[in-house]
């Protein structure tokens, strides 16, 4: 069964203070490993796919990176409107033929002004 | 564009009752997904929708039910409300049974309270 473990559960940092988020995973075949940000009552929102160890990818203040093992979300110089929920999700093959994304549950980031 | 569209937004229902909970995928998606987000916990997966057809199934018991119609939209029924069936119910659409480039493209998820 694929598993995927989020740490810290809730993490709270200065304006500026930078960080990483942890996202372990056991899954068999793995193809791709997605971030999303979710803010409060809304639906999770895509950020980034990586799909190899090694890999990385950044957006604005965000860089996702990959191991064969876990993947991180390095926050650099955070602001306030970061404060939110992010998600990390393994897709691999289910049966039938499809792929069906499991969820971690989740890092709550609050920044601070 | 609209994204995927989701109604209604607040539900408040009685233990036993049933619910209908309604989807409309994003522009060019056919398969729909429903994920059940309880508060503080990661979206759990209930099931998959996929020319009209139930495409797989997550750990969830027979009270959950759905339907996907020739337009691409869906419905989630439970029925014989539970208060544990209290939470955030998300849909998401994508294209063909993936693999997902750029995952699922959710809804904003209608918020269901039971009492």
């Amino acid at each position: 069964e694929d598993q995927v473990t989020q740490s810290p559960e809730a993490l709270r940092l200065q304006e500026g203070e930078s960080s990483s988020l942890n996202c372990s995973y056991t899954v068999s075949g793995l193809r791709g490993l997605f971030w999303y940000r979710q803010d409060p009552g809304k639906g999770p929102e895509f950020l980034f796919t990586l799909y190899s160890a090694g890999e990385e990818k950044e957006k604005e203040r965000l860089k996702a990176t990959l191991t064969k093992k876990e993947s991180f979300l390095h926050i650099t110089a955070p602001k306030p409107e970061d404060s939110a929920t992010y998600l990390c999700a393994v897709q691999a093959p289910a049966s039938g033929g499809s792929y069906i994304p499991t969820f971690g549950r989740g890092t709550s980031l609050i920044v601070h002004p | 564009d609209a994204g995927v569209t989701q109604s209604p937004t607040h539900l408040i229902k009685t233990r036993g009752q049933q619910v209908t909970l309604r989807c409309s995928p994003k522009s060019g998606h056919d398969t729909v997904s429903w994920y059940q987000q309880a508060l503080g916990q990661g979206p759990q997966f209930i099931f998959q929708y996929y020319e009209e057809e139930e495409r797989q199934r997550g750990n969830f018991p027979d009270r959950f039910s759905g339907h996907q119609f020739p337009n691409y939209s869906s419905e989630l029924n439970v029925n014989a409300l539970l208060l544990g069936d209290s939470a955030l119910y998300l849909c998401a659409s994508s294209s063909g049974q993936g693999p997902y480039s750029y995952g699922y493209t959710f809804g904003s998820g209608t918020r269901l309270t039971v009492v």
